[in-house]
């Protein structure tokens, strides 16, 4: 099925380790976004990229970094892993702006359930 | 400071119990509001994309519907499928940072 595929599902990190979490997508979207989802907290925006080569931070960037080398990926990595960073991440991609300059609406993944101890 | 409310937290109906969800908003410069619907262990599923006040979508039982201040999610005669948290979203402006997220209304429809 078409969409937005996370790897991995679950995760448990100790401190101070980095990892990479996977994106990608199969809906030629230009757009992708990397969210943290805290429980009882609006999801946050991390980073997002325009295409390929254009990536930008979002609202929480501190300890992550991206890339996006083409369009179907879009993976997100975690430096020196902080019990902070213990959420869970969404991927998402939309296509370009549509009516009035307005996004459409999110194609997400899965999630990545990330335990840092 | 641009703030998007969702409420009730969560709200508990039986089966054709019609109820509303509420998301208030405080951005300047709306340029749309979007619903989702999201279930345990999942990613948000979009639902409706609503851009200026007046505007009303609707899908099955679902009904949204935009003011200047707030939008409502109408659930009309709901069945246990539509228990999920619904989230809004809203978009001020072209900047992908100005896409504020509220933090959801987890609704249990009861047999």
């Amino acid at each position: 099925n078409a969409g937005v595929t996370q790897t991995p599902k679950f995760r448990i990190l100790k401190i101070g380790q980095s990892m990479t979490l996977q994106c990608t997508q199969d809906m030629n979207h230009n757009y992708m976004y990397w969210y943290r989802q805290d429980p009882g907290m609006g999801l946050k925006l991390i980073y997002y990229s325009v295409g390929a080569g254009i990536t930008d931070k979002g609202e929480v960037p501190n300890g992550y970094n991206v890339s996006r080398s083409t369009t179907e990926d879009f993976p997100l990595r975690l430096e020196l892993a902080a019990p902070s960073q213990t959420s869970v991440y969404f991927c998402a991609s939309s296509a370009p702006e549509g009516r009035a300059g307005v996004g459409y609406g999110y194609t997400f993944g899965s999630g990545t359930r990330l335990t840092v101890v | 400071e641009d703030q998007v409310t969702q409420s009730p937290e969560a709200l508990r109906l039986q089966e054709g119990e019609s109820s509303s969800l509420n998301c208030s908003y405080t951005v300047s410069g709306l340029r749309g509001l979007f619903w989702y619907r999201q279930d345990p262990g999942k990613g948000p599923e979009f639902l409706f994309t609503l851009y200026s006040a007046g505007e009303e979508k609707e899908k099955e039982r679902l009904k949204a519907t935009l003011t200047k201040k707030e939008s409502f999610l109408h659930i009309t005669a709901p069945k246990p499928e539509d228990s999920a948290t619904y989230l809004c979203a809203v978009q001020a402006g072209n900047n992908f940072n100005k896409f504020y997220f509220g933090s959801g209304t987890k609704l249990n429809v009861k047999p």
